[in-house]
């Protein structure tokens, strides 16, 4: 079965910490791949997405992921953590479905990050 | 530009009853999909739909249903309510640019329907 996984549930962090989270999906062939975020309060929200070329991709707020097919990962980092980035990160996974289409997106469980002052 | 948005916010049901959920795209977006999410289960795919068809539609019971309008606007049903369907349902828009619609362009998420089941 289709499967996204993020290996950290739950991830405390000072201020000014670097910050990597991890996500694996389970298929091979063409995947979109995303990240969203959602601020405690608000809507999900996209930070970043892949769907081909550079590998790095640079999203909003400092954030950026790299996707590598051979391990077929697209972790999340940022330098720096802030305060205001303690929320909860989804990576997501659409697999573009051959001859028809689809905005189905397969979510991971979800990290929950604090960030401590 | 006014973003997705869900009514009512909030619904409290009780088990049997039948509930629908109203999702208003952004306008000019022709593609909607349902996602209900769960502390356990976490974020799943409902199903989807672009120009009023039903494009995709994830593994959840019959009992789960939607529409789309010609206007964009969608509704999900749920009969004979289940505890476990307590959960917040969140309905998704995107532009879905390519003729046809091919899917892939960036969803924008509404703030969701909080459904409690006693």
């Amino acid at each position: 079965a289709q499967s996204v996984s993020q290996h950290n549930h739950h991830v405390i962090l000072s201020e000014a910490a670097s910050l990597e989270l991890g996500c694996n999906y389970s298929y091979g062939g063409t995947v979109n791949l995303f990240w969203y975020v959602q601020y405690p309060g608000q809507h999900l929200q996209l930070l970043l997405k892949y769907f081909s070329g550079d590998p790095l991709v640079k999203g909003i707020k400092g954030f950026e992921a790299e996707f590598i097919k051979s391990k077929f990962s697209f972790n999340l980092r940022k330098p720096s953590v802030q305060w205001s980035d303690t929320a909860e990160y989804f990576c997501a996974a659409r697999r573009p479905e051959y001859g028809g289409a689809t905005n189905k997106l397969i979510f991971g469980t979800g990290t929950l990050l604090a960030v401590q002052p | 530009k006014a973003g997705v948005t869900q009514t009512p916010r909030y619904l409290i049901k009780t088990r049997g009853q039948q509930v629908t959920l109203s999702c208003s795209p952004i306008s000019g977006h022709r593609s909607v999909s349902w996602y209900q999410q769960t502390p356990g289960q976490g974020l799943q795919f409902l199903f989807e739909y672009f120009s009023e068809t039903q494009r995709n539609k994830g593994n959840f019971p019959g009992r789960f249903s939607g529409r789309q309008f010609s206007n964009s606007r969608s509704e999900m049903n749920v009969s004979t309510l289940e505890l476990g369907d307590s959960a917040l349902y969140l309905c998704a828009s995107s532009l879905d640019l390519s003729s046809g619609g091919v899917g892939g362009d960036e969803q924008f998420f509404g703030p969701g329907t909080r459904l409690t089941v006693l």
